[in-house]
């Protein structure tokens, strides 16, 4: 069946700016998770979301990043008055439950570059 | 607090011999392991978990990983590298303790790049 889907797959854009970036969940998949991954560095957990349960968001780096998800499907994940030190990969997982043992499903990640 | 390390940045590895990506973790209560593996421009793929039970745990495309609470590791193991191997490779850990909280969720590693060498 279909992966999990994000969009767009690059995105460039001037310092100061707002970017949106989506996710679509492997279908029937009740939790979503996103990361960033920056240049050398490891996986950073930024937020997930389980259900229609209020979101952690214990990950996010500051008040300029927020996410939503809709209808407990698709996910957007806005950055406000983006900085250069925004540019990362930023990647989307999807699992089934959000249970210990439960297997994260990747997308292919958006490639964000703050100009 | 919880924590992954992968101690080696790259492991370079002649096809068709054996290949280990060296994985510790710290946790505090019991841990769940992940591998997951990275091509060039690609998302992460999932390789193997361990949860509980047998401490060998084999994975997609001839991988297996082995759990050592003792030593507190979880490397990751082939019997003979292939060129297509060569990827980045990210172990992650989940703590029981503290599952369900803020400080549940998943922690990777910084990720070893292993090249395989015709």
């Amino acid at each position: 069946g279909a992966g999990v889907s994000q969009s767009p797959s690059n995105k460039v854009t001037e310092k100061g700016k707002d970017v949106e970036l989506r996710c679509d969940p492997i279908s029937g998949h009740t939790a979503l998770y996103w990361y960033r991954q920056s240049l050398g560095q490891g996986l950073e957990f930024l937020i997930y979301f389980q259900g229609n349960s209020a979101p952690d968001k214990s990950g996010l780096p500051s008040d300029r990043f927020s996410a939503e998800r809709t209808g407990g499907s698709v996910s957007t994940l806005t950055i406000q008055r983006t900085q250069q030190e925004d540019s990362a990969v930023y990647l989307c997982a999807s699992s089934l439950f959000q249970g210990a043992g439960e297997t994260q499903y990747f997308g292919p990640g958006t490639r964000l570059l703050v100009l | 607090a919880q924590s992954v390390a992968q101690p080696e940045d790259q492991v370079n590895v002649a096809e068709g011999n054996p290949l280990t990506v060296k994985c510790t973790y710290s946790v505090s209560g019991n841990p769940y392991l992940f591998w997951y593996v990275q091509y060039p421009n690609r998302g992460l793929q999932f390789l193997l978990k361990y949860i509980t039970g047998d401490n060998l745990v084999k994975g997609s495309y001839g991988f297996e990983a082995e759990f050592n609470k003792s030593q507190t590791s979880f490397h990751l193991k082939k019997p003979s590298a292939l060129v297509s191997d060569s990827a980045l490779y990210f172990c992650a850990v989940r703590d029981s303790l503290y599952y369900g909280g803020s400080q549940g969720n998943l922690i990777f590693g910084k990720g070893t790049k292993l090249s395989v060498k015709p």
